[in-house]
């Protein structure tokens, strides 16, 4: 079993649809968690950071981290089509050095 | 202010041969990572370098190695070159090791192995 799972889609919404992305995980000494954004031939874009559990606004996006779950989403409000991309969520702690783990990607697509 | 560079963007290679790989931090960043992606799956972690000291290794055999300059930036070098070895490698930047730090990624090098 990986450390980080998430559905790689792909995920299909029309224009103007609220977005959800998922990941589960299995080491309880993660504390940093990350979503990132990934356009195709282009590395991955930090979106949202967050530490322990909770949740964070930024604009449209919203991040939540339950950690009595094992269980992150990332939310996106109004999609648009430049929000087509790939989303991949990150984790990390003590027990792994602070280097990041990584979920497969989830593949998005936003139609107008 | 620029962001992570990595150079070269594109490299092809056969089977044996050595390669290395350069990132620049963004300005002020001491720590950079350097990771993994083959295609379809999420990047996967090989080193990380603070102050110029190896502070993390993945999972990734000897044939891959990597240092940092006093100047912060990097190179990761990979030899004896094999076809699985065919991926993007990512730098990555933060202020510090630790990990309330956020990584930022560069565009990456794109290495195929022939």
């Amino acid at each position: 079993q990986k450390e980080v799972e998430q559905d790689p889609g792909p995920l299909s919404v029309p224009e103007g649809a609220i977005v959800s992305l998922n990941c589960t995980y299995s080491n309880s000494a993660f504390q940093y968690f990350m979503w990132y954004r990934q356009y195709s031939r282009k590395g991955p874009e930090l979106l949202m950071y967050t530490y322990s559990s909770g949740n964070k606004e930024d604009g449209r996006f919203t991040a939540q981290v339950d950690k009595s779950s094992k269980y992150i989403s990332l939310f996106i409000r109004d999609s648009q089509p430049s929000d087509s991309a790939t989303y991949l969520c990150a984790m990390s702690g003590v027990s792994s050095g602070y280097a990041l783990n990584f979920g497969k990607g989830t593949s998005l697509l936003v139609t107008p | 202010d620029a962001g992570v560079t990595q150079s070269p963007t594109h490299l092809i290679k056969t089977r044996g041969q050595h390669v290395t790989l350069r990132c620049s931090p963004i300005s002020g960043h001491k720590s950079v990572s350097w990771y993994q992606q083959v295609l379809g799956q999420g990047p996967q972690f090989i080193f990380q370098y603070y102050e110029k000291e190896e502070r993390g290794r993945g999972n990734f055999p000897d044939r891959f190695s990597a240092r940092q300059f006093p100047n912060y930036s990097s190179e990761l070098n990979v030899n004896a070159l094999l076809l699985g070895d065919s991926a993007l490698y990512l730098c990555a930047s933060s202020l510090g090791g630790a990990g309330n730090q956020p990584q930022h990624f560069g565009d990456g090098t794109r290495l195929s192995i022939l």
